[in-house]
């Protein structure tokens, strides 16, 4: 199956501190992916649609200029963090979609931050 | 807004019982996946179903998408400790919108 790499898997920062996490697919060209926050047992909450050479669509209540996105290529997405607090301490979640898999969605591991 | 019902958000069980999850939507999707996460983890893919009617099996897992693909199940035989975690639905259509159920909360108890 498809595979959707994250790097880094766990991140701890001072507060006021930058963080890039880095999205990949490593087998299949992905135009859109996308980042979700999670908050333990709880599901998903999507922040943005990143589409490759364009500007992200970020849901309503996300501060598109705290959470940057950038798809500069069909394979890569980033997330940064910036100026992180410690209430942006979480689980962040990225995926691709793969449009030759009926749209199916592929989740990369995830990266646990927390902001001190 | 498509909104994507799953239920029972929590389920208890002790090995060896049978369990159904239901997602279901007044929205007509072009296709549904289910995953399976466990803590610390990102979501893993179980299934993909696309057509109306369409039964896939993965082992002990009975996926199902309802004729008007409109809703799906998923039956788990004989539950073992290994299929604790958090099951979640995802249902796109040919808009490009991915839907998410809340997901369901499985434990089962040795």
């Amino acid at each position: 199956g498809a595979v959707v790499s994250q790097h880094p898997s766990r991140v701890i920062c001072k507060s006021g501190t930058s963080v890039k996490i880095e999205c990949r697919s490593l087998d299949f060209q992905a135009t859109t992916m996308f980042w979700y926050r999670q908050f333990p047992k709880q599901s998903l909450m999507l922040m943005a649609t990143s589409n490759e050479g364009s500007k992200a669509t970020y849901e309503q209540g996300v501060e598109k200029d705290k959470f940057l996105i950038n798809h500069a290529s069909l394979t890569l997405s980033t997330l940064t963090v910036t100026s992180a607090h410690p209430e942006d301490s979480s689980f962040y979640i990225c995926s691709a979609r793969d449009l030759y898999a009926s749209g199916t969605q592929y989740f990369g591991p995830g990266t646990r931050l927390l902001v001190l | 807004t498509q909104l994507l019902e799953q239920s029972p958000q929590f389920l208890s069980i002790q090995e060896g019982e049978n369990l159904t999850v239901y997602c279901n939507s007044s929205s007509v999707f072009s296709s549904l996946q289910w995953y399976r996460q466990e803590p610390g983890e990102g979501p893993v893919l179980l299934v993909t179903v696309v057509t109306g009617g369409e039964v896939k099996k993965l082992k002990r897992l009975t996926f199902q998408f309802g004729d008007a693909r409109k809703d799906s199940s998923l039956h788990i035989t004989a539950a073992q400790p290994g299929d604790t975690g958090l099951y979640l639905c995802a249902g796109y259509t040919n808009a490009g919108k991915s839907t998410f159920g809340d997901g369901t909360t499985l434990t089962v108890k040795p």
